[in-house]
């Protein structure tokens, strides 16, 4: 069973839109981190939560964990372009650090 | 500045042949390192990781094994590739230790026919 559930698995979206990715874990987690990959490259960090209820935001992302630390979601707003790509959540369980447990991803598609 | 490389980038191997992929962190040192694969279906499964020369942990019961011979260097491999083997490796390494802030290499994509 998928211990990091990840939705919508795919997303298409016109330009200027904002949309929200949702990742949910069964058991809390002591961290998630949010990552952005373009096909056929490596994943790039985005960001990292570790307290519940934390939020945190780069340029137009926003990333929050809930207070149980169990739900993350991630807010893009007024998507462009350049956003395109397969984001994937990847969770810490057990507090060891880079033994990342990653949903399935959920690939985005910004129309011009 | 810290750099991350893999080669090769694409490798087209029949089953039971050989494999070997390197990965290379430049600008730092002792990282904890990682080996991820990514099949289809896009998610991420940890192979093995290693936090110093020579030692090795493996997640997964698997065809492949890694080794670690200097403190930058970190290497997959098999001795016979299966299908099963088919994926997408991904090398990383922690940039603050103890956490799940990775930077990962460019990949490398494997094809076992």
């Amino acid at each position: 069973s998928q211990e990091l559930e990840q939705s919508p698995q795919s997303l298409i979206v016109q330009e200027g839109k904002n949309l929200t990715i949702n990742c949910t874990s069964s058991k809390t987690l002591y961290g998630l981190y949010w990552y952005k990959q373009k096909y056929g490259e490596g994943l790039i960090f985005l960001m990292m939560l570790q307290k519940g209820g934390e939020e945190k935001s780069h340029e137009k992302i926003t990333a929050k964990l809930d207070e149980k630390k169990q739900q993350s979601s991630l807010h893009i707003t007024a998507s462009q372009p350049s956003h395109a790509g397969i984001y994937l959540c990847g969770a810490d369980k057990y507090n060891q650090g880079g033994k990342l447990i990653f949903g399935q991803g959920t690939e985005l598609s910004v129309k011009p | 500045s810290q750099t991350i490389h893999q080669w090769p980038a694409t490798l087209v191997q029949p089953v039971g042949s050989p494999l070997s992929l390197e990965c290379t962190v430049e600008g730092t040192s002792n990282p904890n390192l990682y080996w991820y694969r990514q099949a289809a279906g896009r998610g991420l499964q940890l192979l093995f990781y290693s936090v110093g020369i020579g030692q090795i942990s493996s997640e997964v019961p698997q065809n492949l094994s890694a080794s670690r011979p200097q403190d930058r260097q970190f290497i997959l491999s098999s001795k016979k590739l299966l299908l099963s083997d088919s994926g997408f490796y991904l090398c990383a390494w922690n940039k603050i230790p103890n956490t799940g802030e990775l930077f990962f290499g460019e990949g490398s994509r494997l094809t076992v026919l």
